[in-house]
């Protein structure tokens, strides 16, 4: 069981190139979620998606697109990498849980992104 | 403007004493509250949660409280192990559009 895929693990960027983070998960979760891990400011929430075919703005939506084709996947892409993106990116995915069961969000391993 | 916040960057706690990790929350919308562990080089991975409509969780060594009024959560892991060293998320999620937010995270770190 994969659960939560994240592809690639590392990368290096020079300003203005753009990329693609893909995520998969094996879970049949509806909500699928970006979020970057910066030092002292936790893990913030870039994009979201509440099923196949949606996507919404997060905490940090600037310069970051997203797309959820399938419900098994969700994409980020950045358009033109800027220093300040450097950081950590993690995927998630998730039930809408009720009652005690099923709240939580599954990370993925995250992928290290550094744009020189 | 930070939600969930944890103001305690780091913890040291001696092997078998317990450990006390705190978090406040500022949006009254949030319904339920979560906790993670994260290694180095890994993602975060579930620990405990706790509805906003109960006060305590306990799972084996982790327990969770949660004082509405105060808009503040704990987690107290008893008895400390070198094994729980890592950073600890606390997290708060909203129904409306199950988003989960985040604080800043807490390095504990267990002194064998």
């Amino acid at each position: 069981n994969a659960g939560v895929t994240q592809t690639p693990k590392f990368r290096v960027l020079k300003t203005g190139q753009s990329m693609t983070l893909l995520c998969a998960q094996d879970m049949n979760h509806e909500y699928m979620y970006w979020y970057r891990q910066d030092p002292g400011m936790g893990l913030r929430l870039i994009h979201y998606s509440v099923g196949e075919g949606t996507t919404a703005k997060g905490e940090v939506p600037d310069g970051y697109n997203v797309s959820r084709l399938k419900k098994q996947n969700f994409l980020l892409g950045l358009e033109s990498a800027a220093p300040s993106q450097t950081s950590v990116y993690f995927c998630a995915s998730s039930h809408l849980g009720q009652g005690t069961k099923n709240t939580e969000a599954f990370f993925g391993q995250g992928t290290r992104l550094t744009v020189v | 403007d930070q939600q969930v916040k944890q103001n305690s960057p780091s913890l040291s706690v001696q092997e078998g004493r317990i450990s006390i990790l705190n978090c406040d929350y500022t949006n009254s919308m949030f319904d339920y509250f979560l906790w993670y562990k994260k290694y180095p080089a890994e993602g975060p991975t579930f620990l405990i949660s706790i509805s906003s409509i109960k006060d305590k969780n306990e799972d084996g060594r982790f327990t969770v409280f949660l004082n509405k009024s105060a808009k503040h959560l704990s987690l107290h892991i008893v008895p400390s192990q070198p094994g729980d060293s890592a950073v600890y998320f606390c997290a708060a999620r909203r129904y409306t559009g199950n988003q989960f937010y985040f604080g800043t995270g807490t390095s504990l770190t267990v002194i064998p």
